[in-house]
């Protein structure tokens, strides 16, 4: 089946660092990949998409590229700040289920990110 | 604002009394899923909905319903709680698969 492994964290960083947290994955198909953020006490949020191989998506600093020959999607920010400190997960979209109903999220575990002033 | 909307947000319950976890969503959208995080585990998919009345089961269905007799809503209910569904429970509605989907603030429940 499908699944999402990302680097384990906790990751920690000082502020203006460069961030990398690496995800790979592996899909029957050909889904559309995510990266999504949770704050502390706080639900999910989007931080960025793609859809097909190349793409690249960016958001507040943050950009992933979707990588098909890799099978990858790392997230990246040149310059991370104090309020960048959260949860990281990447995830991949896939029609599984029967008769491909099923729009179903598959997540990695998740990477702590901190970042110290 | 677009949003979804899950109440309570924080429940503490005893064994075996039902309880019912509201989902709501404002932006007309056909895909509804239920999600439960535990450390350890990420989030596991209980079950999905791709439209009114059309619900099937996800990855951990046991020991839950769900109900979509409405497209805004998509209530998670547990007919006999136990210890092990203690956990943060997350509802989403997507309108399609590269869209992602829109995540509720979450329901934390402890079952005593």
């Amino acid at each position: 089946g499908d699944s999402v492994t990302q680097m384990e964290g906790p990751v920690t960083l000082s502020e203006e660092a460069f961030l990398t947290i690496n995800c790979t994955y592996t899909a029957t198909g050909y889904p559309s990949l995510f990266w999504y953020v949770q704050y502390p006490g706080e639900g999910l949020q989007l931080l960025l998409k793609a859809t097909k191989a190349d793409d690249k998506g960016s958001n507040k600093g943050f950009e992933a590229t979707y990588r098909k020959e890799t099978t990858s999607f790392h997230l990246e920010k040149g310059s991370v700040q104090v309020s960048d400190s959260a949860v990281y997960f990447c995830a991949l979209s896939d029609q599984g289920g029967s008769g491909g109903s099923n729009y179903k999220l598959t997540f990695g575990k998740g990477t702590l990110l901190t970042v110290n002033p | 604002e677009a949003q979804v909307t899950q109440n309570p947000r924080y429940l503490i319950t005893v064994t075996g009394k039902k309880l019912t976890v509201t989902c709501s969503q404002n932006m007309n959208h056909e895909y509804m899923s239920w999600y439960r995080q535990d450390p350890g585990l990420g989030l596991r998919q209980i079950y999905y909905s791709m439209n009114v009345e059309v619900t099937d089961k996800g990855d951990v269905p046991e020991g839950y319903k769900v109900s979509r007799k409405e497209k805004r809503n998509f209530p998670l209910i547990l007919e006999s709680p136990s210890p092990n569904q203690t956990s943060l429970y997350f509802c989403a509605s997507s309108l399609g698969v590269g869209d992602g989907y829109t995540f509720g603030s979450g329901t934390r429940l402890t079952v005593v």
